[in-house]
């Protein structure tokens, strides 16, 4: 089946960017995703993009998509101790049925 | 704040107990889901509602219950659970099943048995 990847865990300081990666194995044209989780709370949805894009900007947050390596990466600039959360990125299929495949979460933890 | 609104926030509950979380959308979406999350581990779907009728169990334990009663809400009813159904549950919508717009989750009930 499908599988998304993801590292652990990420530690940056605070005004520096982050850049949190993600690799997925669909060869299908699919949509990729990110969700930020706060503690106790639920799924923030951040941004999505198409695989037929390449990046996607959207104030502090720019998501860079290499199709051929099947590997999308978050860059957050000028993190913020708001910042430190789990990141999931997801994938889907266009058009399919088949629901979202999620990646293990990244904890990102932003040092004054 | 998230336009998925869950009910109640946190649940305690007995083993014999019977409860029902609650979740409920008002941005027109036809699809809904539950999931199940533990701690520091990614959601897991459990159900899938798309106009209001039961479209994916994901092999869930009976004494899990979902119920869409119209296509703002829906439920999930609790009997007899045991100790490793303690996790976050989390509601989600969507435009559709199959549609690519993105799901829109809520907070999630924290949810406690003893």
């Amino acid at each position: 089946g499908e599988d998304v990847e993801q590292s652990l865990f990420l530690s940056v300081r605070e005004g520096d960017s982050s850049v949190i990666n993600c690799t997925y194995t669909d060869s299908s044209s699919t949509y990729l995703y990110w969700y930020k989780q706060e503690p106790g709370a639920g799924l923030q949805l951040l941004t999505y993009i198409f695989s037929n894009m390449d990046m996607k900007q959207d104030q502090r947050l720019t998501v860079l998509l290499n199709k051929k390596d099947k590997h999308l990466s978050l860059r957050i600039a000028d993190t913020q101790t708001g910042d430190s959360a789990i990141y999931f990125c997801a994938e889907r299929e266009a058009g399919s049925a088949r629901q979202l495949t999620f990646g293990s979460g990244t904890q990102l933890t932003v040092l004054p | 704040d998230t336009e998925v609104t869950q009910t109640p926030k946190h649940l305690v509950m007995g083993m014999t107990n019977k409860k029902s979380l609650k979740c409920e959308q008002h941005m027109g979406h036809r699809a809904m889901y539950w999931y199940k999350q533990k701690a520091k581990k990614p959601p897991e779907l459990m159900f899938v509602y798309s106009y209001e009728k039961l479209s994916i169990n994901e092999s869930v334990p009976s004494r899990f219950s979902p119920e869409c009663p119209n296509s703002s809400l829906l439920n999930l009813h609790l009997h007899a659970l045991q100790p490793e159904d303690s996790a976050l549950y989390l509601c989600a919508s969507s435009q559709g099943q199959d549609s690519n717009q993105p799901q829109h989750f809520g907070d999630g009930t924290r949810l406690s048995i003893l």
